[in-house]
C-alpha cells in the first residue's frame, strides 16, 4: 500500500537553527516527490519536486533531497518567516490517474 | 507562472442552500483539476479528480450529487455544494495540473465555507 510518513510531527527551533525534516515513503513505482509549504488559511505552495534518488533541488534556506526510501527537507539558518506546515507528497497512480498520497505534515515553528 | 486562483475566499451560506466555488489556472492550461477538503489541523482530503471536459471521477466517501463538479475549459472548474449542511463547513481547495508538467500539482488559496 502507497504510504507517506512525516516526522517530526512539529519542530521548534531558534532563529538561525539548521534542523531537518523528514519524509518516508513506500509507493509502486515513484513517479516524484512533492515538497510543499503551508500557511494556516492558504492552500498549499509548491516548494519542490525530486524524481529519482540522488536528485537535490534547493531554494534560498531550504534543500530537498531524496534517496529509494525517505526524503528530507534541510533548513538553513531558519527564519521566523520559514514557520509553516510542511506537507510532503508522492505521486501514485490510482486506477486510471494519478495522486498524491500526502503525509500529516511538520509543523515547523522558528522562535526569533 | 503556474498561479491558481479560487473565488470566492470565504463564504456563508444558509443552510439549504446551494453554494458554487471557482477554480482557475491563470497562466497555463490544466487538462486535470482537483478538489480537496481540509479539516482543521489535518492533511488534505481528495475529494474528486477531473478531467477536461469528461464526468469527475470521486474517491469512495464523497456524494457526488452533493459536490458537482464540472471542468468545462482548460482553465476552469466549479465545485457546487447543493444543499448544504452545517457538516459541510470546511476548507476547500483546488488543484490544477498541466499537460506538461505532468506530474506538477499546483494549488489555489482555498475557500472557507461556513454553513449557518
Amino acid at each position: 500500500e502507497d504510504q507517506v510518513t512525516q516526522s517530526p510531527e512539529a519542530l521548534r527551533l531558534q532563529e538561525g537553527e539548521s534542523s531537518s525534516l523528514n519524509c518516508s515513503y513506500t509507493v509502486s513505482g515513484l513517479r516524484g516527490l512533492f515538497w510543499y509549504r503551508q500557511d494556516p488559511g492558504k492552500g498549499p505552495e509548491f516548494l519542490f519536486t525530486l524524481y529519482s534518488a540522488g536528485e537535490e533541488k534547493e531554494k534560498e534556506r531550504l534543500k530537498a533531497t531524496l534517496t529509494k526510501k525517505e526524503s528530507f527537507l534541510h533548513i538553513t539558518a531558519p527564519k521566523p518567516e520559514d514557520s509553516a506546515t510542511y506537507l510532503c507528497a508522492v505521486q501514485a497512480r490510482v486506477d486510471s490517474n494519478y495522486q498524491l498520497i500526502w503525509g500529516a505534515g511538520t509543523k515547523l515553528i522558528i522562535k526569533p | 507562472g503556474a498561479v491558481v486562483s479560487q473565488h470566492p475566499s470565504r463564504v456563508i451560506c444558509k443552510s439549504g442552500t446551494s453554494v458554487k466555488i471557482e477554480c482557475r489556472s491563470l497562466d497555463f492550461q490544466a487538462t486535470t483539476m482537483f478538489w480537496y477538503r481540509q479539516f482543521p489541523k489535518q492533511s488534505l482530503m481528495l475529494m474528486a479528480t477531473s478531467n477536461e471536459g469528461s464526468k469527475a471521477t470521486y474517491e469512495q466517501g464523497v456524494e457526488k450529487d452533493k459536490f458537482l463538479i464540472n471542468h468545462a475549459s482548460l482553465t476552469l472548474s466549479t465545485l457546487t455544494v447543493t444543499s448544504a449542511h452545517p457538516e459541510d463547513s470546511s476548507f476547500y481547495i483546488c488543484s490544477a495540473r498541466s499537460g506538461l508538467a505532468v506530474y506538477e500539482q499546483y494549488f489555489g488559496p482555498g475557500t472557507r465555507l461556513t454553513v449557518t
